[in-house]
């Protein structure tokens, strides 16, 4: 089963355009995590956001949490084709030694 | 190596055949996962290993699947008789930490079962 869902499912922008992924969760987390993934490859992890934290920013990535509303976010600014791709939250969590529990995914495509 | 290594990359098998994958984990990661994705969907976690221990197997979805990681490096999934519903990536991922961290994913196998 799992934990993590997003929203949309699919998302279809034009180049410099931003880009919103939303995740929602059920259980506390210890933190949460995007990932993306390129047609036939492996997962790429993105950024880690922890429990105590509301933002974080890496380059063109912005990624939000809401641990009253179990809710996460992940902004692309001015996107590019290169970020075509499948996009999954994951959470860890808060109690217990489960592993990372992975949603299934926003698939984006950016056209040029 | 500088990443996690996975082979074979492709796999067809006959319904009935069994399959071992490798995993060949970052260097010194002491923590190594097994996903199953299924297509279009998220990875679905199989087994977890701490060194050479296997500390969860929940995610194993019959006692056709098998996985070992006897000296706490490389790792092998073993799938006998295999299905057609076992049709999926295998992905393998490591990390330096526990189990709440970042974990870094090989490029998985792809296992068609015909």
């Amino acid at each position: 089963s799992q934990q993590g869902e997003e929203d949309p499912q699919a998302l279809s922008i034009q180049e410099g355009e931003n880009a919103t992924m939303n995740c929602s969760y059920k259980t506390s987390i210890n933190n949460l995590q995007w990932y993306r993934q390129n047609s036939g490859r492996g997962l790429v992890h993105l950024i880690l956001i922890r429990s105590n934290e509301r933002e974080k920013h890496s380059g063109r990535l912005r990624v939000t949490l809401d641990t009253s509303k179990k809710s996460s976010s992940l902004l692309i600014t001015a996107s590019r084709a290169a970020d075509t791709a499948s996009y999954f939250c994951a959470t860890a969590f808060q109690v217990g030694n489960t592993p990372l529990v992975f949603g299934k995914g926003t698939r984006l495509s950016v056209i040029a | 190596g500088a990443g996690v290594s996975q082979s074979p990359r492709y796999k067809v098998a006959k319904r009935g055949q069994d399959v071992a994958l490798r995993c060949d984990p970052i260097s010194g990661h002491v923590s190594l996962f097994w996903y199953q994705q299924a297509l279009g969907q998220g990875p679905e976690f199989l087994t977890y290993f701490q060194n050479e221990a296997q500390l969860d197997k929940s995610g194993l979805p019959s006692d056709r699947f098998f996985a070992e990681r006897p000296e706490g490096s490389v790792s092998t999934l073993k799938i006998q008789r295999t299905q057609q519903e076992d049709s999926a990536v295998y992905l393998c991922a490591s990390s330096s930490r526990d189990r709440t961290g970042t974990i870094y994913f090989g490029e998985g196998s792809w296992l068609t079962v015909v």
